[in-house]
């Protein structure tokens, strides 16, 4: 199974913000990698599809970069309603795998 | 916009299987992958399996001599049938559409609000 490790596990970051998230993945998957976040007791939600496409309707500040191995997540001005937790997921082999998540709190 | 729903138990007993359906509405299952995923409490994501609509399937092999997933396209809905459960099995299970890209899965679009089920006697 390709492993997904992600970088930091928890990040404290202020309103205006800009956060930047990595996801190592233990082979290289070219550029099928997705974002999700995902608030308390509600279902993740698609921010970016391979690696850089922004989903419809989530806002720009959310961006995706990288390709085989290495990628990132940057909010570029944290708002209110971006804490929440963050996880990336490889759809290039199968097993389908994500990482364990980053969750992003209020400093 | 497609919706999705989960139903099914909330408690299974050890050993039982756990089963659960996702109805889809606002679109047609025609022409998509749909999976399930689950997730423990406090804990991450675990992807379970896919269907197609024609029923072509694909599990976690982790998971597949347990899973079952199955397609009423008539009734516009899939189910999950994990066999065997224990405690192990608790968690939130959410079904997902699967989007093509460029002929390659890519990412899971659409989420039911997923339903909790405990595995306990």
């Amino acid at each position: 199974d390709i492993q997904m490790t992600q970088s930091p596990s928890s990040v404290s970051a202020s309103v205006g913000d800009r956060v930047t998230i990595t996801c190592r993945a233990s082979q290289v998957i070219n550029s099928w990698l997705a974002w999700y976040q995902q608030k308390p007791g509600k279902a993740p939600k698609l921010l970016i599809y391979a690696a850089s496409s922004l989903q419809s309707g989530v806002p720009s500040r959310f961006g995706g970069s990288g390709s085989g191995t290495d990628f990132t997540l940057t909010i570029s001005s944290l708002q209110p309603e971006d804490f929440a937790t963050y996880y990336c997921q490889q759809a290039n082999s199968f097993p389908w795998t994500f990482g364990q998540g980053t969750t992003v709190e209020i400093k | 916009q497609v919706q999705l729903q989960e139903s099914g138990p909330g408690l299974v007993k050890p050993s039982e299987t756990l089963s659960l359906t996702c109805a889809v509405s606002g679109g047609s299952l025609s022409n998509y992958y749909w999976t399930w995923i689950r997730q423990p409490p406090g804990k991450g994501l675990e992807w379970i399996g896919y269907i197609y609509y024609s029923g072509n399937t694909n599990y976690n092999p982790s998971l597949k001599s347990r899973v079952t997933i199955s397609v009423d396209t008539s009734r516009n809905l899939f189910s999950l049938n994990l066999s065997s459960v224990t405690p192990a099995d608790t968690a939130v299970y959410f079904c997902a559409r699967v989007p093509m890209l460029r002929g390659a899965f890519s990412s899971f679009d659409f989420w039911g609000q997923g339903a909790l089920v405990t595995v306990s006697s």
